[in-house]
């Protein structure tokens, strides 16, 4: 059975750093590429990054570009997502998700429970 | 990027009723597509992919249809559980959604 579970959230003052943790099983993580999508209270879906299988290429939106890192250690089948200078406007539950596919052109199978960041002071 | 834009944006329908959500992309997106279902306090769940393919263990009163920048999906036959909000999902670029489409029973 696969399973995503997300951890690292929080609550956390604006400009600092939290750092995100997807451990996954039941499937071999290194054949797919991963995503982080996040959701704004009483709001819609919104695609943050992604990282291809092999970890060699990593995709991310316009508004988190140069804040955010996403990583995967392959050998721990674990993704991460590094989030840095947070701002009011990244407080959602971040979703980490299994693309269908090795690379980003493809739709999202599988997602986790996720897990509510909030940036406040 | 590639905008999506779902109608309606809620939707009201009585059990047994067919009900149907469209998508329309800013561009053609070469079936490209994915629906998601989501229920309250749930993570999303991937009901189609390539515009049409039925994912694993879907029931098949759901289907979409659709090519280049209009898509749709269809549900028959509108059960109690199949209330939630519906999204959609572009694949041929950055992957962008829809607003979603909030489904209750009337």
């Amino acid at each position: 059975e696969v399973q995503l579970v997300e951890s690292g959230g929080g609550l956390v003052q604006p400009g600092r750093s939290l750092k995100l943790s997807c451990a996954a099983s039941g499937f071999t993580f290194s054949d797919y590429a991963m995503a982080w999508v996040r959701q704004a209270p009483k709001k819609g879906l919104e695609w943050v990054a992604t990282i291809i299988y092999d970890g060699s290429s990593t995709y991310y939106r316009d508004s988190v570009k140069g804040r955010f890192t996403i990583s995967r250690d392959n050998a721990k089948s674990t993704l991460y997502l590094q989030m840095d200078s947070l701002r009011s406007e990244d407080t959602a539950t971040y979703y980490c998700a299994r693309h269908d596919y090795p690379g980003i052109t493809s739709g999202f199978d599988y997602w986790g429970q996720g897990v509510m960041v909030t940036v406040s002071s | 990027d590639i905008r999506m834009t779902q109608s309606p944006a809620s939707l009201s329908a009585s059990l047994g009723e067919t009900v149907n959500i469209e998508c329309l992309a800013s561009e053609d997106i070469y079936s490209d597509l994915a629906w998601y279902q989501q229920k309250p306090g749930k993570s999303p769940q991937l009901l189609i992919y390539n515009a049409n393919s039925l994912q694993n263990g879907v029931p098949s009163r759901f289907s979409g249809s659709g090519s280049g920048t209009q898509y749709s999906l269809k549900i028959n036959s509108l059960q109690s559980e199949d209330v939630a909000t519906y999204f959609c999902q572009q694949y041929n670029n950055y992957p962008t959604f829809g607003a979603g489409t909030k489904l209750e029973l009337k």
